[in-house]
């Protein structure tokens, strides 16, 4: 069980938009920054949006990313089945000294 | 471009020690802006931080895993490395090394990661 709770899966149609949510708490993401990553099966994990709403060069601005309280969002428009991967959130953990991860959440582009 | 090489035994048996390196190029890894870490992901399962390392040595471990994690690191090779002992068939994963940016003295986001290397552990 992750300390940091996503929804197992989403999906949506090619072209709509998605939105998936990362709940933690104080010691976690209501003072840490939020990172999220994209891992297609059988590659290792990228980086998509880092200080919770920040993207990296070369990641298009269909990835958002937004932190309220203790919850943070990542959002993706215009879906592509390219978009079909596995999503990660990650934080620091104040009371822990540790990084955390989200359990993932598994993106199905219809 | 900073690039990160996992390398180890790909087979491990139980109640023996886990050792891999991961070598850095493209940078270095004395800079003073970064920490050093793995991860692992068991097969179909998500992700686990193990620790984090920096240039001089100083450490975090994830809290479940400490007692049997040492990490290390070498300036002169541009290597860090992972011990894990006492080794049983929940420690099979595959096994990335990343590097992770710092903010208020703690590692933050992930990026780049290495390809990742298999481990098994099995007599």
């Amino acid at each position: 069980q992750s300390v940091l709770t996503q929804p197992p899966s989403v999906s949506a149609a090619p072209g709509q938009k998605v939105t998936i949510s990362c709940s933690g708490s104080s010691s976690n993401i209501g003072n840490n920054y939020v990172s999220w990553y994209q891992q297609i099966p059988g590659t290792a994990p990228k980086l998509l949006i880092y200080d919770n709403n920040n993207r990296p060069s070369g990641i298009p601005d269909r990835f958002s990313g937004s932190k309220s309280g203790t919850s943070a969002t990542l959002g993706i428009t215009g879906l592509q089945t390219g978009d079909e991967a596995d999503y990660y959130c990650g934080t620091w953990d104040s009371s822990l000294s540790a990084v955390l991860f989200g359990g993932g959440t598994k993106l199905t582009v219809l | 471009q900073l690039q990160l090489q996992e390398s180890g035994p790909g087979l491990v048996k139980p109640s023996e020690t886990l050792s891999l390196t991961c070598t850095v190029s493209g940078g270095s890894i004395s800079s003073s802006s970064y920490y050093w870490g793995w991860i692992r992901q068991p097969p179909g399962k998500g992700l686990e931080w193990i620790g984090s390392i920096y240039y001089s040595g100083s450490t975090y471990y994830n809290p479940s895993l400490k007692s049997r994690v040492t990490m290390s690191v070498d300036t002169s090779k541009n290597q860090f490395s992972l011990k894990l002992s006492s080794v049983t068939a929940a420690d099979a994963a595959v096994y990335y090394c990343a590097r992770s940016s710092i903010a208020a003295a703690v590692p933050i986001e992930v990026d780049p990661w290495g390809q990742g290397t298999l481990v098994t552990v099995s007599s």
